[in-house]
């Protein structure tokens, strides 16, 4: 079946504009997860969805940075104003159990903000 | 205030079994151990979790020592498509959120 989707799969933008980066879950998974990763870093978590429940927004790493997820599956995720240290790849994943023990991740976008 | 402890980067013989370490001393009791790969340029993959038990799926076995302060994750037959960063992550098993990843192994499968 479809793995997790995400788009674009490259963007470059300059400093200061607004990107929106999209995930389509795999279908029925009610988790979903985004999660960034710096050049040669590890993998930093963002924001965590789960069915109707309220975001687990706390790993932000400031109010420039949101998301949403519409009708309990495609999620977008939005960067304003946008800075180079934004300048990442956005990898989402999500799940089909409540305890994500199992997260399928997607290939990513990369952003870069020259 | 990393929970696990891995070795930076490894090489193993395509054929060979590949023995990847990670220690996790401080681990609780209701804390599971799950093993993630990342082949370059991709998202990261699942491959196994356990508890105390040794586990095996067709992907790699995950032996636990009795204490269940160090695991090993063993791919049996380490193939040039396995060369991936991987990560040894704990974690309880309904935190139901993020993944916490730390540096993992760099394993590179050399011909």
């Amino acid at each position: 079946g479809a793995g997790v989707s995400q788009s674009p799969s490259n963007k470059v933008t300059e400093k200061g504009k607004d990107v929106e980066l999209r995930c389509d879950p795999i279908s029925g998974h009610t988790a979903l997860y985004w999660y960034r990763q710096s050049l040669g870093q590890g993998l930093e978590f963002l924001i965590y969805f789960q069915g109707n429940s309220a975001p687990d927004k706390s790993g932000l790493p400031s109010d420039r940075f949101s998301a949403e997820r519409t009708g309990g599956s495609v999620s977008t995720l939005t960067i304003q104003r946008t800075q180079q240290e934004d300048s990442a790849v956005y990898l989402c994943a999500s799940s089909l159990e409540v305890q994500g023990s199992k997260q399928y991740f997607g290939p990513g976008t990369r952003l870069t903000v020259t | 205030d990393a929970k696990t402890t891995q070795p930076t980067s490894m090489d193993c013989a395509e054929g060979r079994a590949a023995n990847l370490p990670c220690n996790h001393s401080t681990i609780s009791g209701n804390e599971y151990v799950y093993w993630y790969r990342q082949i370059h340029s991709q998202g990261p993959q699942y491959i196994i979790h356990g508890l105390k038990n040794n586990e095996t799926n067709e992907m790699a076995s995950l032996i636990i020592t009795e204490d269940r302060k160090s695991s090993t994750l063993i791919l049996p037959h380490a193939t040039l498509r396995d060369t991936a960063v991987y990560y040894c992550i704990v974690r309880e098993a309904n935190a139901g959120n993020m993944l916490t990843f730390g540096g993992g192994t760099r394993l590179m499968v050399k011909p």
